[in-house]
């Protein structure tokens, strides 16, 4: 859903760390879950997605962690770097291919 | 991959005019789009469903003529605000699922920042 308030929550990590994004989902029957990167002034680009049926999911640098009982999803990113900045979506894709997406997370890669 | 386009990518108009946002798959055909809008530090909010051939179905609250779609051909649909006022600002971004496509897979388009005087 909206974040509340009027800032973004926000991830500040150092260089060359690792990044754990957390996302809450709201419908239990959603059985595909999309995380995706935004900078400023563009649209999202899709980084990793995951099936219910899974509950972990890796590609380049990333991880996505499905936990289905307490409704969570996690991104993780493998040795952050400045190009990493952006703000970071889950989406939930519940019934023909509508998406819901969550309220975002802003990461800042400190050099 | 396949891609989405939009246009304009900015638009500045005054209160009271109408502003027509275009969305363009450009390597792939589309049945069904999506119309999203975002608001500054906001998470994307989905308005409608463009389906070609046939009207386009609304989010709860989303006045349908207010904001017009129109999804004439396979690769192109059309938004437009009437009468914009201010607190229309926003950022307008489609997707587009390519049909017959890998199932759930959706293109996002670049947006369009919209900014009402």
């Amino acid at each position: 859903g909206e974040s509340v308030g009027l800032h973004l929550p926000t991830l500040s990590v150092q260089e060359g760390d690792n990044s754990i994004i957390n996302c809450a989902y709201s419908n239990s029957a959603s059985d595909y879950f999309i995380w995706y990167k935004q900078e400023s002034g563009k649209g999202p680009q899709f980084i990793i997605d995951i099936r219910s049926n899974m509950d972990k999911r890796q590609g380049q640098r990333v991880t996505v962690l499905l936990n289905k009982t307490v409704k969570h999803l996690s991104l993780q990113i493998a040795a952050t770097q400045p190009g990493d900045s952006a703000v970071y979506f889950c989406a939930e894709n519940n019934a023909g291919n509508m998406l819901t997406f969550g309220g975002g997370t802003r990461l800042m890669v400190k050099p | 991959g396949a891609v989405v386009s939009q246009h304009p990518s900015r638009v500045i108009c005054k209160s009271g005019t109408s502003v027509k946002i275009e969305c363009r798959s450009l390597d792939f055909q589309a049945t069904t789009m999506f119309w999203y809008r975002q608001f500054p530090k906001k998470s994307l909010m989905l308005m409608a469903t463009s389906n070609e051939g046939s009207k386009a179905t609304y989010e709860q609250g989303v006045e349908k003529d207010k904001f017009l779609i129109n999804h004439a051909s396979l690769t192109l649909s059309t938004l437009t605000v009437t009468s914009a006022h201010p607190e229309d600002s926003s950022f307008y971004i489609c997707s587009a699922p390519q049909a017959g496509g890998p199932p759930d897979t959706q293109y996002f388009g670049p947006g369009t920042r919209l900014t009402v005087l």
